[in-house]
């Protein structure tokens, strides 16, 4: 079955520090690739998504996230992260037959001030 | 626009008790989905509906059902409560055509069941 693994659980920097995030995905086709981001008592929030293209991808706030098919990987990076950043992240995948969302299982950020 | 907005966002509840959440999806979208979080697990789908039709389904029991309504608003019943059922239950809600592949989903901020 398809899945998508988070390495890091818990990370926590610094504020300015760099921030790179890792999701790999294990499906080899056509992939749509997503990160998410819920910060403290909100909802959901879509940061980017990769569906074709240029395989580095801008989304809001400063993020970015590479697609790296060789790797099955989608890591998501920030070159200087703020306090405002802490929050809890969800890398996805659409799945094979094209009809649900298939998430990581989460990687919390803690950025101190 | 309004969001995704889910009811109760709270709830206690008995093993045992059955429960129901609801979900009303942004205007003119008709596709509703729903997840269950836990932190061992992470976000997991439950089901889709379109236009009041169950499209897809994930891997969860038959106690969990669900069914949309022909205003697109959504409910989900959870039957014979266990304790592992606690958890964060989001409902995200998309135009529906080409779900997910074209159109984005937006989430509500979920309803927090636990179970005692």
């Amino acid at each position: 079955a398809q899945s998508v693994s988070q390495h890091n659980h818990h990370v926590i920097l610094s504020e300015a520090a760099s921030l790179e995030l890792g999701c790999n995905y294990s499906y080899g086709g056509t992939v749509n690739l997503f990160w998410y981001v819920q910060y403290p008592g909100q909802h959901l929030q879509l940061l980017l998504k990769y569906f074709s293209g240029d395989p580095l991808v801008k989304g809001i706030k400063g993020f970015e996230a590479e697609f790296i098919k060789s790797k099955f990987s989608f890591n998501l990076r920030k070159p200087s992260v703020q306090w405002s950043d802490t929050a809890e992240y969800f890398c996805a995948v659409i799945n094979q037959a094209g009809t649900a969302l298939i998430f990581g299982k989460g990687t919390t950020l803690s950025v101190s001030s | 626009k309004a969001g995704v907005t889910q009811t109760p966002r709270y709830l206690i509840k008995t093993r045992g008790q059955q429960v129901t959440l609801s979900c009303s999806p942004i205007s003119g979208h008709r596709s509703v989905s729903w997840y269950q979080q836990t932190p061992g697990q992470g976000l997991q789908f439950l089901f889709e509906y379109f236009s009041e039709t169950q499209r897809n389904k994930g891997n969860f029991p038959g106690r969990f059902s669900g069914r949309q309504f022909s205003n697109s608003r959504s409910e989900m019943n959870v039957s014979t409560l266990e304790l592992g059922d606690s958890a964060l239950y989001l409902c995200a809600s998309s135009l529906g055509q080409g779900w997910p592949l074209t159109t984005e989903a937006f989430f509500g901020q979920g309803t927090r069941l636990t179970v005692v």
